[in-house]
């Protein structure tokens, strides 16, 4: 069965520290990735995909994530945190028989000034 | 281009109501995906909507129901309110919604309480 993990309900983080938000995922096929992240009360901002390619994909708000096709991971790094960073971080995955996204529960991040 | 919107931002129904949410798509994009999101049960897809044909269905019961327009404009209905259904309701649109490269766009929500 085609799913997406991410194991950190929620990750804590001093501001200027680099962050890591973790998706480990499950798929047959080739996996197409995505990242969103969510701020209160409102909808879901893209951040960034993996399609095919470079392995470190960079995407808005100064976020990258690193494919890894051997540990099944498509973790959400950033170099240095800003408060402004603290929302909830989806991480999903493409469902090649209907089209769909798979998605994980969230993690919250949260950056402490 | 404007980004995906939904209407209305909030709503306060009873239980035993029906309500009806609007989004309308990103210009030129065809598939609508509308979501459930809960504390609880995270995002939960709900149906996709293309070319005015409802193309995928999630894991909800009858009470929930949608529609799409020739101008891709997507409703969706929730009939028989229970309180359970206090959400919020996120509308996401894409091209075609079948290029395995597609991004879903998503609106900023509606926030349904039912009491």
């Amino acid at each position: 069965a085609q799913s997406v993990a991410q194991p950190e309900d929620q990750v804590n983080v001093a501001e200027g520290n680099p962050l890591t938000v973790k998706c480990t995922y499950s798929v047959s096929g080739n996996p197409y990735l995505f990242w969103y992240v969510q701020y209160p009360n409102r909808g879901l901002q893209f951040l960034l995909k993996y399609i095919t390619g470079d392995n470190l994909v960079k995407g808005s708000y100064g976020f990258e994530a690193e494919f890894n096709k051997s540990q099944t991971s498509f973790h959400l790094k950033k170099p240095s945190a800003l408060v402004s960073d603290s929302a909830l971080y989806f991480c999903a995955v493409r469902d090649h028989s209907n089209y769909q996204l798979i998605w994980g529960a969230g993690t919250k991040l949260i950056i402490k000034p | 281009k404007a980004g995906v919107t939904q209407t209305p931002r909030y709503l306060i129904k009873t239980r035993g109501q029906q309500v009806t949410l609007s989004c309308s798509p990103i210009s030129g994009h065809r598939s609508v995906s509308w979501y459930q999101q809960t504390p609880g049960q995270g995002l939960q897809f709900l149906f996709e909507y293309f070319s005015e044909t409802q193309r995928n269905k999630g894991n909800f019961p009858g009470r929930f129901s949608g529609r799409q327009f020739s101008n891709s404009r997507s409703e969706m209905n929730v009939s028989t309110l229970e309180l359970g259904d206090s959400a919020l309701y996120l509308c996401a649109s894409s091209l075609v919604g079948t290029g395995t490269q597609e991004t879903q766009y998503f609106g900023p929500g509606t926030r349904l309480l039912v009491l």
